[in-house]
């Protein structure tokens, strides 16, 4: 079975800092990756997904995440946080065998920023 | 983001009553979903549905029920309701085709057991 891997529960940073938020996947095979960001309060947001192509993809509100098969991972980066960035945010993978096509989530990162 | 409702949004309910929360979609979604919320685990999948009348059991199905007699609704029944059920419940859908590896999520319901 496909699991994800989120190794930082907390982070906090000061604004215009950079941010990498790790995650780590265990299948073998294609897989789909997503990163969904909830604000407190509000229900799961799509920020970027991957499907095939450039590793490197570029999301809504200036994020970006790198595929990397070798390791596998698909690390979330932005390189100037804002205070309107503090939310959780998980990582997700749709194996390519899923016959449901349903998603596995890590069990997420919870980023405050400070003004 | 895809057309999803979910109600109640909020409901307290009493440990052995039974409880169902709906969820709609507007967008002829093929598949979805009911997942559970709880802090330090994510989003779990309770169960799931790729078609009418067609479900399948997720990774934390016990004590859970689902049904879809429609495209549009999912149901999802705690048969009776414990305190450990207590969680966030979202809802969400996918289609079929490149743009169906999306899925999209409703707006959660608070669901609490005393």
């Amino acid at each position: 079975a496909q699991s994800v891997s989120q190794h930082n529960h907390h982070v906090i940073l000061s604004e215009a800092a950079s941010l990498e938020l790790g995650c780590n996947y265990s299948y073998g095979g294609t897989v789909n990756l997503f990163w969904y960001v909830q604000y407190p309060g509000q229900h799961l947001q799509l920020l970027l997904k991957y499907f095939s192509g450039d590793p490197l993809v570029k999301g809504i509100k200036g994020f970006e995440a790198e595929f990397i098969k070798s390791k596998f991972s698909f690390n979330l980066r932005k390189p100037s946080v804002q205070w309107s960035d503090t939310a959780e945010y998980f990582c997700a993978v749709n194996a390519g065998n899923n016959a449901g096509n349903m998603l596995t989530f890590g069990g997420g990162t919870r980023l405050m920023v400070k003004p | 983001d895809a057309g999803i409702t979910q109600s109640p949004r909020h409901k307290v309910t009493e440990t052995g009553t039974p409880v169902t929360l709906r969820c709609h979609q507007t967008e002829n979604h093929r598949y979805m979903y009911w997942y559970r919320q709880d802090p330090g685990h994510g989003l779990r999948l309770i169960h799931y549905s790729y078609g009418v009348k067609d479900t399948d059991k997720g990774e934390v199905s016990d004590g859970y029920s689902v049904s879809r007699s429609k495209t549009e609704d999912f149901l999802l029944t705690l048969e009776s309701a414990t305190s450990s059920q207590t969680s966030v419940y979202f809802c969400a859908s996918r289609g079929t085709g490149f743009s169906g590896n999306t899925i999209y999520f409703g707006e959660g319901s608070w669901l609490t057991v005393v």
